[in-house]
């Protein structure tokens, strides 16, 4: 069965620091994984996803994560955080050719000035 | 890119009554969309898979009496909340598959008084 583990509910970095948010999948097939953002009281937005190809993905808002099948992981990171950064954010999977979707927990980022 | 849309965005409603939420992809066709719910600080909980012209699938502990799913068309679902109570009160949001991607729609905020 898939699973999506986000390691730590909330972040906090400064402003203009590194973020890393982390996310590990268990999946019995190659899986597609994405990242998504959300802001208080909308939907998800898609930030970058992987699907075959190049393992290290760019998206938008500068952010970037690399698929490590090694370690199955899908990690997210952005070289300098920004003040609008400060958001939900959400690892998730679905199996290839699958048609559900599973979410991790998420993992809330703050930027503090 | 694709869009999404969900009415009404916020709805109030008393205990005992039935709300409709609709979701509508604008630019393309979806034979499939899901619904989730999002408890406040959580992640997204799959609800159910809604596929045009057939029963929609629901997911463990979801009772499908009380919400109620309808996919009449390639660009429409309705989630039909019914006989709704207060805890039934939630942040409530839409998908639209296209190919292996998932579509957000910006979410329903529903209280029950």
């Amino acid at each position: 069965a898939q699973s999506v583990t986000q390691l730590g509910s909330h972040v906090s970095v400064s402003e203009g620091a590194l973020v890393l948010l982390r996310c590990n999948y268990s999946s019995s097939v190659p899986p597609y994984l994405f990242w998504y953002v959300q802001y208080p009281n909308q939907g998800l937005q898609l930030l970058l996803k992987y699907t075959t190809g190049a393992t290290l993905v760019k998206g938008i808002n500068g952010f970037e994560a690399e698929f490590k099948k090694s370690e199955t992981s899908f990690h997210l990171t952005k070289p300098s955080a920004h003040m609008s950064d400060a958001a939900e954010y959400f690892c998730a999977v679905t199996i290839t050719g699958g048609f559900k979707t599973i979410f991790g927990a998420g993992t809330r980022l703050f930027v503090k000035a | 890119g694709a869009v999404v849309s969900q009415h009404p965005s916020r709805v109030i409603c008393k205990s005992g009554t039935s709300v409709k939420i609709e979701c509508r992809s604008l630019d393309f066709q979806a034979t499939t969309m899901f619904w989730y719910r999002q408890f406040p600080k959580k992640s997204l909980m799959l609800m159910a898979t809604s596929n045009e012209g057939s029963k929609a699938t629901y997911e463990q502990g979801v009772e499908k009496d009380k919400f109620l799913i309808n996919h009449a068309s390639l660009t429409l679902s309705t989630l039909t909340v019914t006989s709704a109570h207060p805890e039934d009160s939630s942040f409530y949001i839409c998908s639209a598959r296209f190919s292996y991607e998932q579509y957000f729609g910006p979410g329903t905020r529903l209280t029950v008084t």
